[in-house]
């Protein structure tokens, strides 16, 4: 079983819909979560990281971590066609400070 | 502030070629990290170092050498390419290992 599990999409959904990106995981005892956006033939850049569990909230953006369930969620409200992006989710390793990455989900707004 | 610079962008090298992609970041964070990433299989750590003169092997190391002589340096060495090494390769600095900077990422293909 992988560590981190994402559905790697696509997903299409129409401008202005509301857009939920999910990730589970595997080990109880991650604390530190990160969403990723990558535009295509670009680096990832990150768009939110949340400690423990709980909602974070950035403009359009929510971040939210449910820890009883190991399941992290990304939701865009207002979708834009400038969200068309691939997003990925990470978690933290404590033991070595590395990264765990999820898949990637390809994400596609139709206008 | 150029952030985190890989050069090149693009490369082809024949089958059993040796080459050095470089990586330089002027944010003087003490995490450097190398990954590569193909479709369908996100990110996958190659090497990593958590300061100058320290360096270790990631997921994927084979076919690869590091090291690290200065905080802001990080290259990555090709020892003999094989096809499998084809894929997009990225690098990443971070200051606390929990939000990490990428560059632009550098095309490999080995024919």
């Amino acid at each position: 079983q992988k560590e981190v599990e994402q559905d790697p999409g696509p997903l299409s959904v129409p401008e202005g819909a509301i857009v939920s990106l999910n990730c589970t995981y595997s080990n109880s005892a991650f604390q530190y979560f990160m969403w990723y956006r990558q535009y295509s033939r670009k680096g990832p850049e990150l768009l939110m990281y949340t400690y423990s569990s709980g909602n974070k909230e950035d403009g359009r953006f929510t971040a939210q971590v449910d820890k009883s369930s190991k399941y992290i969620s990304l939701f865009i409200r207002d979708s834009q066609p400038s969200d068309s992006a691939t997003y990925l989710c990470a978690i933290l390793r404590d033991s070595n400070y590395q990264l765990i990455w999820g898949a990637g989900t390809k994400l596609i707004i139709k206008p | 502030n150029a952030g985190v610079t890989q050069t090149p962008k693009f490369q082809v090298l024949k089958t059993g070629q040796s080459m050095t992609l470089q990586c330089a970041q002027d944010m003087n964070h003490e995490y450097m990290s190398w990954y590569r990433q193909d479709p369908g299989m996100g990110l996958r750590l190659i090497h990593y170092s958590v300061g100058a003169g320290i360096t270790d092997q990631g997921e994927v190391p084979n076919g690869y050498n590091v090291s690290r002589s200065t905080t802001e340096d990080f290259p990555l060495r090709l020892l003999s390419a094989a096809p499998s090494q084809t894929s997009v390769y990225f690098c990443a600095s971070s200051y606390s290992g929990r939000v990490a900077f990428f560059g632009q990422g550098t095309r490999l293909t080995v024919v």
